[in-house]
Order: C-alpha cells, then structure tokens, then sequence
C-alpha cells in the first residue's frame, strides 16, 4: 500500500525557515518524479515544485523561486522541502504527491499523502 | 504560463442530474489534463487523467473528453457522496497548473 507522510509543519514568523519531510512507502520511490502542492485555507491547489526521481531535475513555481528548495534522498525514501524567507502567503496544508512516471512527463498525481499545515505569521 | 478555467465556480443539481464541469487552457495541451476530486476536509483523489481514461476504482458515472483547450468532466448520475469541489490540472510540461475549482452541491 502506497502511503505519503508529510510532517515539519507548524507556526514561523514571516522571514523564517521550515523544513518539510515525506516519508514514502509501498512503491519503488526512485523510479518516481514527485511534487510537492500546497492549498491555503479555503482556497484552491497550487503546485509548488516537482523533482525527478533521481533527483537530477527540479523545477518550480515562480512564487516560491529562489526561497524554497525541493530535494530527496531516495536511499531513505524521503521528500524534503526546504522553504526560507516565508511569507504570510505562504500559509497552508503542504501536500506530497507522487507522479506516474520518472521524470516530468505525465506528471499528474496518483496517491497524496495527508498534507501539514505551515502557518506564517508574527 | 498557460492559464487553466474552470466553469462554473460552483454549481448546484439535484441526485440523478447530469452534472458537466468545463475546463479551458490558455494553449493547446493535447490530452495532458486530470481531474480531481476533493471531499470536504479530505486530500484531493485523481479521478481521470489523459483527459479521458478513468482512474481504477472510479465509479463508471465519472467521465472526461477533451483535446487541445476545451475539456468536460461529467458525471452521468449525480450522487450524494459526489458533493465535493473538482479541479483539472494540466500536466504537459511545468509549471503544471490546476484549475481554480468548482464546488458541487447537492440541490
């Protein structure tokens, strides 16, 4: 059974960092691209950043460019979302999300793990 | 970027109706184009990709057509556990994008 574990959410103030972490199971996690999507309360899904499986290729959303960092350690089968210089909209439920195929090719979202909330406010 | 339209925002029908929900890209995306299913405090679920093949396990009344720009997701017979918000999202090369959602309910 595939299963997403997001966790490193919670309350920073606006120009902090956080750390976001995906812990991936029940499939072969370098054989996959994956992303990272977040929603902000009562508002609708933006894709963040994508990342192929073998980690060589990244790519990104213009709002989050240069301030977050998408990266993964396929031997412990983990996501990571590195967010510096927060914003307050940035506030939202982070999701991981796995892909359908190793690079970015067919690159929609077949499992989603539970999301975790990063608040950004002072 | 290409731009994804969702119409309507919301929409409300009646069990048994036959529900259509519009999705138009900016620039032509061939068959790049899912569909999503999101339940009131639940994570999102893929119901359709390459604009019209169906997920394993979504019920056969779920279907998606589409190529190019205009594309529909319809559900034959509305159900009450269809009440949920649905977006399309385009996936034919970054930055992938997703419609801004139309919520479902229940008349």
């Amino acid at each position: 059974e595939v299963q997403l574990v997001e966790s490193g959410g919670g309350l920073v103030q606006p120009g902090g960092s956080l750390r976001l972490s995906c812990a991936a199971s029940g499939f072969t996690f370098s054989s996959y691209a994956m992303s990272w999507v977040r929603q902000a309360p009562g508002k609708g899904l933006e894709w963040v950043s994508a990342i192929s499986g073998s980690g060589g290729s990244t790519y990104y959303a213009d709002s989050v460019k240069g301030r977050f960092t998408i990266s993964r350690d396929n031997s412990k089968n983990t996501l990571y979302l590195q967010m510096n210089s927060l914003r307050a909209e940035d506030t939202a439920v982070y999701y991981c999300a796995k892909g359908t195929t190793y690079d970015l090719r067919d690159h929609y979202f077949d499992y989603w793990g539970q999301g975790t909330l990063v608040t950004v406010s002072s | 970027d290409i731009q994804m339209t969702q119409s309507p925002s919301s929409l409300s029908a009646s069990v048994g109706d036959r529900v259509t929900i519009t999705c138009r890209a900016s620039q032509g995306i061939s068959n790049y184009l899912a569909w999503y299913q999101q339940k009131p405090g639940k994570v999102p679920k893929l119901l359709i990709y390459a604009a019209s093949t169906l997920q394993s396990g979504v019920p056969s009344r779920f279907s998606g057509s589409g190529s190019g720009t205009d594309f529909t997701l319809t559900i034959s017979s509305l159900q009450p556990e269809d009440v949920a918000t649905y977006y399309c999202q385009k996936y034919n090369s970054a930055p992938i994008t997703f419609g801004q959602g139309t919520r479902l309910e229940i008349k």
